[in-house]
């Protein structure tokens, strides 16, 4: 049951460049998106996230796009740094009343940037 | 920055044994959630805890786990009678508002090995 989809395992980008990581959802009733990095022996680490009321979200270099209509987001980083390369996580909630809403993740992407 | 911590890092057990794994959430979070990673694959919710209560859980949660927050500050996991297919990373997570309010702040992980 893959209602979140990162269908490219791996990215390498240029340092300088951008990244742009890519997620897809099944659930139309998803209405808050998150993205997380991990390092290896690390937990998950917010980055950005994105309520389905709006379209884009930026914070720095990161900036995440919702397209809803057709169930994608997208995280571009601009611009990509060596620090950047760890996994990253598409991550999604659907809001539930009387509870704590719990998020479903993508399996991530591995992303690499090359000095 | 206030972090999520979890002990130990790194835990073995036998098959059939019980083992609690332990998490200090933020201080003033209210949300407290328990996910795991097998290897290779992706994170996966297991429970979320709110007012000394469970919120919600998956499937994979079942009569063999448990959670409990004995002390106000402490939130833990126990799995009673451990099988090889526990063997994971397991992360503890914490918020301060309902998903979709505020993100969730995961831990370094605990990896339960099971032999």
């Amino acid at each position: 049951d893959q209602q979140v989809k990162q269908n490219s395992p791996s990215l390498s980008v240029q340092e300088g460049r951008i990244s742009i990581l890519n997620c897809d959802y099944t659930n139309s009733m998803f209405d808050y998106f998150l993205w997380y990095k991990k390092y290896p022996a690390e937990g998950p680490t917010f980055l950005i996230s994105i309520s389905s009321i709006k379209d884009k979200n930026e914070d720095g270099r990161f900036t995440v796009f919702l397209n809803k209509s057709a169930k994608h987001l997208s995280l571009h980083i601009v611009p990509s740094q060596p620090g950047d390369s760890a996994v990253y996580f598409c991550a999604a909630s659907a809001f539930a009343p009387g509870a704590n809403s719990k998020l479903t993740f993508g399996k991530g992407i591995t992303l690499s940037v090359r000095p | 920055e206030p972090e999520v911590t979890q002990t130990p890092s790194h835990q073995v057990t036998q098959m059939g044994q019980e083992v609690i794994l332990r998490c200090v959430p933020i201080s003033n979070h209210l949300y407290f959630y328990w996910y795991r990673q097998i290897l290779g694959q992706k994170v996966e919710f297991l429970v979320s805890f709110y007012n000394n209560e469970i919120s919600e859980k998956s499937e994979i949660f079942d009569d063999q786990f448990s959670v409990e927050r004995p002390d106000g500050s402490n939130f833990t996991l126990k799995i009673r009678s451990t099988k090889l297919e526990d063997s994971a990373m397991y992360f503890c997570a914490s918020s301060s508002e309902h998903v979709g309010g505020s993100p969730l702040h995961f831990g370094n992980g605990t990896r339960l090995t099971v032999t």
